[in-house]
């Protein structure tokens, strides 16, 4: 496989459900990101992972956990979720953190909680 | 606090045609910026991006340039095709090491 990518595609899940959800890159990227993108809102970046280490969290809500285990897999683990938190969620890789390089998403988890 | 303005949010032309997209930030000190292509219910295709030593790249039927004077860039596409539709994505990134997105123009190319 190559670039990135998402899994599950598609996820409906209750207010009380716990999943998660899945990014992997095959790039050999050191920093990965997880993006938001609600209907008539710009992509809001949710957190920054720069060699496994979490290196930003834009005041994220505690429902969304993230993990990074190594460079190329970045999860999201999704708890008492409110219906507002229905959107397209985007993983993205890039070189490195420092935005000086290309940005490389993959395509995308929608996300509908019910 | 930086925004990112893009300009027309829809636009619709005859195939072939020329046109130009437009993306403007609100804080001109913009250090990368990149043109993304998203198709409905898709990801982020990454169409170019200008460095901060560059002013301008080119792909095919696509060209972005960006005036750092004035924090504008634009996405020229050249003779237009059905499968050109699409939504266009701008970023910057600027002094904080963000990268800010616009809200995207969609665009359709009528056969």
């Amino acid at each position: 496989e190559t670039g990135v990518t998402q899994t599950p595609r598609h996820l409906v899940m209750g207010m009380t459900n716990k999943k998660s959800l899945k990014c992997e890159q095959h790039l050999g990227h050191n920093a990965m990101y997880w993006y938001k993108q609600s209907a008539k809102k710009p992509l809001e970046l949710m957190f920054v992972y720069n060699f496994k280490e979490q290196t930003e969290n834009n005041s994220v809500p505690s429902r969304f956990s993230p993990e990074c285990p190594n460079s190329s897999h970045l999860f999201l683990h999704l708890h008492t979720l409110q219906p507002e938190d229905s959107a397209l969620y985007l993983c993205a890789s890039s070189q490195d953190r420092g935005y000086t390089g290309e940005l490389f998403f993959g395509e995308g988890s929608r996300l509908t909680v019910l | 606090k930086q925004e990112v303005t893009q300009i027309p949010a829809a636009l619709s032309v005859p195939e072939g045609e020329n046109l130009v997209l437009n993306c403007s930030f609100t804080d001109s000190a913009i250090y990368n910026l990149q043109w993304f292509r998203q198709d409905p219910g898709k990801g982020l295709t990454s169409l170019l991006l200008i460095q901060s030593s560059q002013r301008e790249q080119t792909s095919g039927r696509l060209n972005a340039s960006l005036d750092k004077s004035s924090g504008r860039s634009t996405l020229y596409i050249a003779a237009s095709q059905p499968g050109d539709s699409a939504t266009y994505l701008c970023a910057g990134s600027g002094n904080t090491g963000k990268l800010i997105f616009g809200q995207g123009t969609t665009l359709q190319v009528k056969p």
